[in-house]
């Protein structure tokens, strides 16, 4: 299958920073990427979706001006959680789709542990 | 509203036996249906796909069956190994919109 990479697998950073989170598909391009966020024993939560060159699509209740999410290329995309708090401390993933005739195909990256103290 | 719904929070089999594991969707407009496996503190990997107009999908010791009558679709996984423990999602999609994903099963091989 594709892969997709993220960095950095973790992160530990004081309240009130902004932390930096890539998402990139190695060995395909991709149109569309997808923002998680995994809390614990929980199912993945769609936070956002992004098309390269245009503005990110959020899910009700994601605060945009928090959670920014730049789609460059078609090879990257990141997530910047900005003035982080503890409750932001959450594995997040970002995910590729690749589209095919008759069906889609969405790869997954790594995950990123965010901790926030 | 849960529209995709996997209502086993777990399920433990014996090695070399069949996994099966099972998905039930109220959305009709799903045409496009994923299973993903995930690791604690890994992303999930995929698995296998099956699109609307079929009603099973096989790839080596996986297989998808779907029953559109009964909005339900399944996993199959045999022989199950050790290494198949993990927690198992299975997405679907609408017209190739955002991926809906159920709450996972965690299925334990035992050997």
């Amino acid at each position: 299958g594709a892969v997709v990479s993220q960095h950095p697998s973790r992160v530990i950073c004081k309240s009130g920073t902004s932390v930096k989170i890539e998402c990139r598909s190695l060995d395909f391009q991709a149109t569309t990427m997808f923002w998680y966020r995994q809390f614990p024993k929980k199912s993945l939560m769609l936070m956002a979706t992004s098309n390269e060159g245009s503005k990110a699509t959020y899910e009700q209740g994601v605060e945009k001006d928090k959670f920014l999410i730049n789609h460059a290329s078609l090879t990257l995309s990141t997530l910047t959680v900005t003035s982080a708090h503890p409750e932001d401390s959450s594995f997040y993933i970002c995910s590729a789709r690749v589209g095919l005739a008759g069906g889609i195909e969405q790869f997954f990256g790594p995950g990123t542990r965010l901790t926030v103290l | 509203d849960q529209q995709v719904k996997q209502n086993s929070p777990s399920l433990s089999v014996q090695e070399g036996r069949i996994s099966i594991l099972n998905c039930d969707y109220t959305n009709s407009m799903f045409d496009y249906f994923l299973w993903y496996k995930k690791y604690p503190a890994e992303g999930p990997t995929f698995l296998i796909s099956i699109s609307s107009i079929k009603d099973k999908n096989e790839d080596g010791r996986f297989t998808v069956f779907l029953n559109k009558s009964a909005k339900h679709l399944s996993l199959h996984i045999v022989p199950s190994q050790p290494g198949d423990s993990a927690v198992y999602f299975c997405a679907a999609s609408a017209y190739g919109n955002k991926l809906v994903f159920g709450a996972g099963t965690i299925l334990r091989v035992k050997s």
